[in-house]
Order: structure tokens, then C-alpha cells, then sequence
């Protein structure tokens, strides 16, 4: 049973399509996230959601947007794909983050390679 | 400066060594100073986390966090070839919702 999941774990296309990303978990976590891992091994936050509210919207471009239909599921949608958003895109959830600690628990990630 | 500061390595011990990982951080209002492990084409893994300064022993794993000099450490006794992976820390709190701020990641390979 695999606890975060993500479709697809692979994803090449071409600069300026439109692309998704898939995440799903079954801990009953109420907050997601989304990370951005760059070639360098460096991770990022990008957004979370909690509750399906959004509580977390670091330095992104607009391009990104994040859809959270429920608190078990939460999307991420690229619009007009760029050389630079080739990266690992991972997805975490953890319990309420209001006091800590900060125990998140990762998927196995979606390598993006736009060409 | 970034908010949290990691030597990327790579780190080669051999079978047995005791290794330590080293972090920095400039926010003196983070709490808890989480350790991620990150296998080869796999997900971050929380290894253990400390709350506010001490040390924390699980296994042969060993956090500490020295909040007076902003620095946080990862010790590894009796270092195996499955402890070859990338390790990230992440210190969190004050005012941040949830949000780790992680450290490049060390790169350690244990050989046999």
C-alpha cells in the first residue's frame, strides 16, 4: 500500500505544452505539498494545501498552479512548459502543521525533462 | 547567504567509519531540525528529527543541535553500505506553516 503516490513517474515533452502531475495519499493527512527538486539535489517548496485551502505559495511563476479537489489529492498543472522546469517534482503530506513537528512523508516523485 | 547551508560533499567512508553531516542556518526561530534520507531516484525519508537543542539518539544515529552557534549535526556510527544515500536537513518553525527549509543534501557512499 503505498502511502504518497504520483502519476506519472516519468514525463518528457516539448517547451510550451501544458503538462499535470498527479498526487494521491491514504494516511488521511489533512496538509500536501508540493517540492521541486533541481539537478543540483536542492529541494524546494513550491505550494501546500491544507484542507484543500492554500496556506503555502512560495516565488512561483503563474505557470504553476496547484488544484486540490479533496484532502486526499492535490494537482499540480504546468502551463507553456519551459527548458528550466526540467526538475524532479515531488509530493509530501503530513499531519496539521501548526505547532510541529514537521513530519512529511514523500512521494517517489515525477522526473519532468522538457526538450 | 541562503537560509540553510549544507556541504554537498560527496562523502566516501569506508565500511565501519563514523560519519558526521554538517548543517548551518541563519533563522534563529526554527524549532525542529529535521534529517532526510534520500536514496538514488527515491523519495526523501525521515530519518529523525530533534526539538530545540540536545542531542537524540535512534540506533546508530545521532542528531544534535547547538541553537547558540545555529548548527546541526548528523553522526552515523558504524557506517554500512546501505547508508549510501543523499542526506538533507530541514530545520522548521517559528512562523512558517509546515514549511521545511532544506540544506543542499550531503552525498555519502560507504564502501565495503
Amino acid at each position: 500500500d503505498t502511502a504518497v503516490s504520483q502519476t506519472p513517474k516519468y514525463l518528457v515533452t516539448q517547451m510550451g505544452n501544458d503538462k499535470s502531475i498527479k498526487c494521491e495519499q491514504n494516511l488521511g493527512h489533512d496538509t500536501m505539498y508540493w517540492y521541486k527538486q533541481d539537478s543540483k539535489k536542492f529541494l524546494k517548496i513550491m505550494f501546500s494545501y491544507n484542507n484543500k485551502e492554500l496556506i503555502i505559495n512560495e516565488t512561483v511563476p503563474n505557470r504553476f498552479s496547484p488544484k486540490s479537489p479533496d484532502k486526499a489529492h492535490l494537482n499540480l498543472h504546468i502551463n507553456s512548459l519551459e527548458l528550466g522546469d526540467s526538475a524532479v517534482y515531488f509530493c509530501a503530506s503530513s499531519q496539521d502543521q501548526v505547532a510541529g513537528p514537521y513530519e512529511q512523508y514523500f512521494g517517489p516523485g515525477t522526473r519532468l525533462t522538457v526538450t | 547567504q541562503k537560509e540553510v547551508e549544507q556541504d554537498p560533499g560527496p562523502l566516501s567512508v569506508p565500511e565501519g567509519a563514523i560519519v558526521s553531516l554538517n548543517c548551518t542556518y541563519s533563522n534563529s526561530a526554527f524549532q525542529y531540525f529535521m534529517w532526510y534520507r534520500q536514496y538514488s531516484r527515491k523519495g526523501p525519508e525521515l530519518l529523525m528529527y530533534t526539538y530545540s537543542s540536545g542531542n537524540k539518539e535512534d540506533g546508530r544515529f545521532t542528531a544534535q543541535v547547538d541553537k547558540s552557534s545555529k548548527y546541526i549535526s548528523l553522526f552515523i556510527r558504524d557506517s554500512q553500505p546501505s547508508d549510501s544515500a543523499t542526506y538533507l536537513c530541514a530545520p522548521a518553525g517559528g512562523t512558517s506553516y509546515g514549511k521545511l527549509t532544506f540544506g543542499q543534501g550531503t552525498i555519502l557512499t560507504v564502501h565495503p
